[in-house]
Formats: structure tokens, C-alpha cells, sequence
């Protein structure tokens, strides 16, 4: 059974632009989370989608959003980007209890 | 809002050693735990999940442990090798809520030593 897979792997992009991240999930799971990861704060709950709804979501500014498709496919977007933003962003699908993590994409903002 | 404390912050052990990794959490209704290990740069490997109805899970060399009611986890690792070494993340789940929602500590850094 295929993991969960991130794309891109890596992304530079520059403050004021925006970026869409996606992530396939392990097949057969409904439910899509997002998290960020900064050395300071830590791994940090983005949102959570079920079924194409935003069930769940975290304490960021309405710049971080996201979304799925009816095939579980999940998209995040930034817009706006600012250097903070600067981060692992990982993603998870759960078919029931448990949660499968991504690789990630590192997201550069210069 | 829930916490989540993991202690000690990094861990050095010679190979061989047995050793515990600890956390906290400071609400105690939670649907579960999950301990999961990160290599740098890497995503999250899944190590453990203990629902809240039970005490322990065993895979392998690891040991976790759940005492909901004091809010503690412990993850027990024998016979401790250089390829353990990363960092370990404890994460609960609260009940009452989404189920999918994980809040995390920050982790031990455990590096062992040949």
C-alpha cells in the first residue's frame, strides 16, 4: 500500500507570493490533516478535511487554507507569504485512529 | 488547551542501553496517544498509538506505556542501537473534539552512540 505522498518536495519562493501544496493520501483514508513545523514552535495543527469539509482547524490567519477533492486529494495554500512561514509542512491521512505522516515540503521564504 | 511536555529535551546513551522517554499531557480526556520518531529533514514514522481505554502497546524493541489519569506516557526502548537515534514525538488526541487533531510535544533528541 502506497504512504502518503507530498508534492513538491521543496518550493523557494519570495514574501508577498502565494503557494499551493498538495498531498495524496494513504488510499481507502477520508480524513486530511495539515501541520507546520518550525524549529520554534514546533508541530503545529493546521486543518483537517473529511469528505471534502473542513472538520478541525488550528489558530492560523485566514492566508493558510485548504481544501479536498472527492478523490481525498487535499491542497494547502499560502498566500501572501511572509519569512515566518518559512517551514516543514507535513501531512497526514488517517483511515480510522491512527495518523501516517508525508515526507513534507520545505518551504523557503526569502 | 491541551500541553504536551516531553522530557528530557535530547538524550545521549552508549549502544546497548535501555532507556525511557517521557511525556505529559495536561488534560487527561484524551481519545489517544501516538508516539511517532522523526530522522532530520524526514517526515514522521509511526511508532506506537495507545488508544485511551489501554495501558500499553509492544513492537519490538519499544515499550509505551499510557496512565491517563496522571497525564503520562512513557516509551520504553531495549537494547538501544545507533539506528534508534532521531527524535521522538509524543502527540494526543482530545476527545470532544476531532479525533484527528493532534497536539504535540517537542520532542526528545536521542542520539546512541556506537
Amino acid at each position: 500500500k502506497a504512504g502518503v505522498t507530498q508534492t513538491p518536495r521543496y518550493l523557494i519562493k519570495t514574501r508577498g507570493q502565494q503557494v499551493t501544496l498538495s498531498c495524496s493520501p494513504i488510499s481507502g483514508h477520508r480524513s486530511v490533516s495539515w501541520y507546520q513545523q518550525t524549529p520554534g514552535q514546533g508541530l503545529q495543527f493546521l486543518f483537517e478535511y473529511f469528505s471534502e469539509t473542513q472538520r478541525n482547524k488550528g489558530n492560523f490567519p485566514g492566508r493558510f487554507s485548504g481544501r479536498q477533492f472527492s478523490n481525498s486529494r487535499s491542497e494547502m495554500n499560502v498566500s501572501t507569504l511572509e519569512l515566518g512561514d518559512s517551514a516543514l509542512y507535513l501531512c497526514a491521512s488517517s483511515g480510522y485512529n491512527e495518523q501516517f505522516f508525508g515526507p513534507g515540503t520545505r518551504l523557503t521564504v526569502l | 488547551k491541551q500541553e504536551v511536555t516531553q522530557i528530557p529535551a535530547a538524550l545521549s546513551v552508549p549502544e546497548g542501553e535501555n532507556l525511557v522517554l517521557n511525556c505529559s499531557f495536561t488534560d487527561s480526556a484524551i481519545y489517544n496517544l501516538q508516539w511517532f520518531r522523526q530522522d532530520p529533514g524526514k517526515g514522521l514514522t509511526s511508532l506506537l498509538l495507545i488508544q485511551s481505554s489501554q495501558r500499553e502497546q509492544t513492537s519490538g524493541r519499544l515499550n509505551a506505556s499510557l496512565d491517563k489519569s496522571s497525564g503520562r506516557s512513557t516509551l520504553y526502548i531495549a537494547a538501544s542501537q545507533p539506528g534508534d537515534s532521531a527524535t521522538y514525538l509524543c502527540a494526543v488526541s482530545s476527545s470532544g473534539g476531532s479525533n484527528y487533531k493532534l497536539t504535540f510535544g517537542k520532542g526528545t533528541l536521542l542520539t546512541v552512540n556506537p
